[in-house]
Parts: C-alpha cells; sequence; structure tokens
C-alpha cells in the first residue's frame, strides 16, 4: 500500500524521558512534515524537510530534533519531555509539483 | 502571519442533509487544501484548490482567490461524514508550510 506510515501509534512514557517517532513514506514525495495537533485539535506545523534539507524549522524547543536519513524518511527525536508535550505527532508528505498533503496516522504521546 | 478563519464552528445535521463550510484567510495563497478528520483521528486530504471549482462524488469545492475565501459543499450527508474538516493555506512557492484554520465540527444524526 502507498501511504504514510508512522510509529509507534501510542506513546506513554514519563517526564524527563527521550523518545522517537519514525515516519516513512512510500509515495516519491520529496518533502516531508511534522505537525503537532493539541487538545484543542489545533494543528501547527514543526518541521518540513526537502530532499534530507530542513527548509521549515518553526519555533519549537530545541529538544526537538528531526532527522532526514533519506527523502522517505523523516525521525522526530524528543528529548526531556515535559508534560505540555503531550499531543498527537502527525507526520505527513507532499511533491512540491502537486501540493496536496498526505497525513500519517498520527502518534498519540502522552507525558506523565 | 496569515489568519484562517472557518466557520460555522461546529454544524450538527440530519443525515440526507447538505451543508456548506466556509474558509476565510486573510492574505494572498497559492495553495489550499481541504482535510477531513474523522473519529478516529485520521486526516483525509479531500481537495488541493487553490483557485475554481473541484467536485468529487458528493463532495465539492469552490476557492475564490481575488475574495479570499473557500466553500466546501456536501450533499446528502451521511453519518461516516462526520468528523472535523479542515481549511489549511500556503502562501510561499517553494515553501509548502500549512496554515490551518481552527475547524468545522460536523455531526450527522441518523
Amino acid at each position: 500500500d502507498t501511504a504514510v506510515s508512522q510509529t509507534p501509534k501510542y506513546l506513554v512514557t514519563q517526564m524527563g524521558n527521550d523518545k522517537s517517532i519514525k515516519c516513512e513514506q512510500n509515495l516519491g514525495h520529496d518533502t516531508m512534515y511534522w505537525y503537532k495537533q493539541d487538545s484543542k485539535k489545533f494543528l501547527k506545523i514543526m518541521f518540513s524537510y526537502n530532499n534530507k534539507e530542513l527548509i521549515i524549522n518553526e519555533t519549537v524547543p530545541n529538544r526537538f530534533s528531526p532527522k532526514s536519513p533519506d527523502k522517505a524518511h523523516l525521525n522526530l527525536h524528543i528529548n526531556s519531555l515535559e508534560l505540555g508535550d503531550s499531543a498527537v505527532y502527525f507526520c505527513a508528505s507532499s511533491h512540491r509539483q502537486i501540493y496536496g498533503y498526505t497525513f500519517g496516522s498520527g502518534t498519540r504521546l502522552t507525558v506523565v | 502571519g496569515i489568519q484562517v478563519e472557518q466557520s460555522p464552528p461546529d454544524l450538527i445535521l440530519q443525515e440526507g442533509a447538505n451543508s456548506t463550510l466556509r474558509c476565510n484567510f486573510s492574505d494572498s495563497v497559492n495553495n489550499l487544501q481541504w482535510f477531513h478528520q474523522n473519529p478516529w483521528g485520521q486526516l483525509i486530504n479531500l481537495f488541493y484548490i487553490p483557485s475554481g471549482t473541484k467536485q468529487n462524488g458528493r463532495l465539492s469545492a469552490t476557492t475564490v482567490a481575488t475574495e479570499r475565501y473557500s466553500l466546501l459543499y456536501i450533499s446528502s450527508s451521511q453519518t461516516t461524514d462526520s468528523g472535523v474538516y479542515f481549511c489549511a493555506v500556503g502562501t510561499n512557492f517553494g515553501n509548502e508550510k500549512l496554515t490551518f484554520g481552527t475547524g468545522t465540527r460536523l455531526t450527522i444524526i441518523p
């Protein structure tokens, strides 16, 4: 199946821990994104990579570090997790010439 | 930054009814997309429509870029149409960042 795949789907962890979320797309898209959806359902961009190059870095704490080993993968590592990091994190991809986004199914992160 | 306002915030309809969702934006855009977030949280791209009109089955969308608004029409609503509908816009060529509206929560009652 052609898709954007995120793992894990659920993540429950204690404050202060470090965790990673992985994302892979097999759509041949050249741009990938991380979005955060808060408890009020508001979606906000965090990062964007085009062909492994960081092109968008919104005002996100530097505890969040994206890594793109190739244009089909974009991972998100979070250090020293805080209660306020609890949210749903969505990976997405698009191709510049088409501009339509495809989203992954989301990772619900709960920090306790 | 660009402001995106969606209306109404909530809509409750009987199955079979038609609905119109509106998205207003504060600046010129080169990218506008409509998404449906279903009750399980999945975000589905409905339309990429920076201008003009498109139709897909019971759904259609129109964007009037010069007047800075877009409309999403849902006809003959079904319970599976329930969820939150988001409008998202982009303003920079070569930078595909989307700014999302706050969404319209649609509930279809059987």
